[in-house]
């Protein structure tokens, strides 16, 4: 099984700064990796797919990049929409498998 | 518009089954493979089970393996959870959720989920 090591687990920022979340794989996924954002009591909405393509309606301030084995989120200037839970998603094998979570709160 | 709603949550007896349904509507349910995912109560999301897009091929994840059966009745545009032997850590927000293309040979991720449905095994 493929294992994915998000970090940070938690990060607090101020509205405007620039957050980056990774993700690493225990082997390559061939940019099989999806990012979404969970909001308290809400399901998980997609934000990225194939790695660095922005799901269609998504502010551009998210971005996606990475390949082989890392990769990363980052968000450029944060509002206050954004604070929430961001996951990553390999679905280059089964079972797939999510990282832990980065619970992204206001500073 | 796609839209995806579960029902079937309930609190439930340790050892005692549930069965999850998933009512699909605003695309073409035969042609996607379709997930379910669950998450325990402050704990993030685990990917439970896929069925494909013609109810043939089937994966699970190791801590259902054996006890829950996924499956699909695609004239009903409906996905099932059928969960047996329910444990303690079970207990969880169970979401179905779309994959993103329709491409038999290749995995994609999932672009739509519903809202979710809570299952709660307690004694």
């Amino acid at each position: 099984d493929i294992q994915m090591t998000q970090s940070p687990s938690s990060l607090s920022a101020s509205v405007g700064a620039r957050v980056t979340i990774s993700c690493r794989a225990s082997q390559g996924i061939r940019n099989d990796l999806g990012w979404y954002q969970q909001k308290p009591g809400k399901a998980p909405k997609r934000l990225i797919y194939a790695a660095s393509t922005l799901q269609s309606g998504v502010p551009s301030r998210f971005s996606g990049s990475g390949s082989g084995t890392e990769y990363t989120l980052t968000i450029s200037s944060l509002q206050s929409e954004d604070f929430a839970t961001y996951y990553c998603l390999q679905h280059n094998s089964y079972p797939y498998t999510f990282g832990q979570g980065t619970k992204l709160e206001i500073k | 518009q796609v839209q995806l709603v579960e029902s079937g949550g309930g609190v439930v007896q340790p050892g005692r089954s549930l069965r999850l349904s998933c009512a699909a509507s605003g695309f073409t349910f035969s042609s996607y493979d379709m997930h379910w995912v669950r998450q325990a109560p402050g704990k993030g999301l685990e990917w439970v089970a896929v069925m494909s897009y013609d109810g043939i091929n089937k994966y699970y994840a190791d801590s259902v393996k054996g006890r829950f059966t996924i499956s699909r009745d695609n004239s009903k545009y409906t996905l099932y959870l059928q969960m047996n032997s329910l444990r303690p850590e079970d207990t969880a927000i169970y979401y179905c959720a779309k994959e993103s293309h329709s491409n038999p040979n290749y995995y994609y991720d999932m672009d739509v989920w519903g809202q979710g449905t809570t299952v709660t095994v307690s004694s």
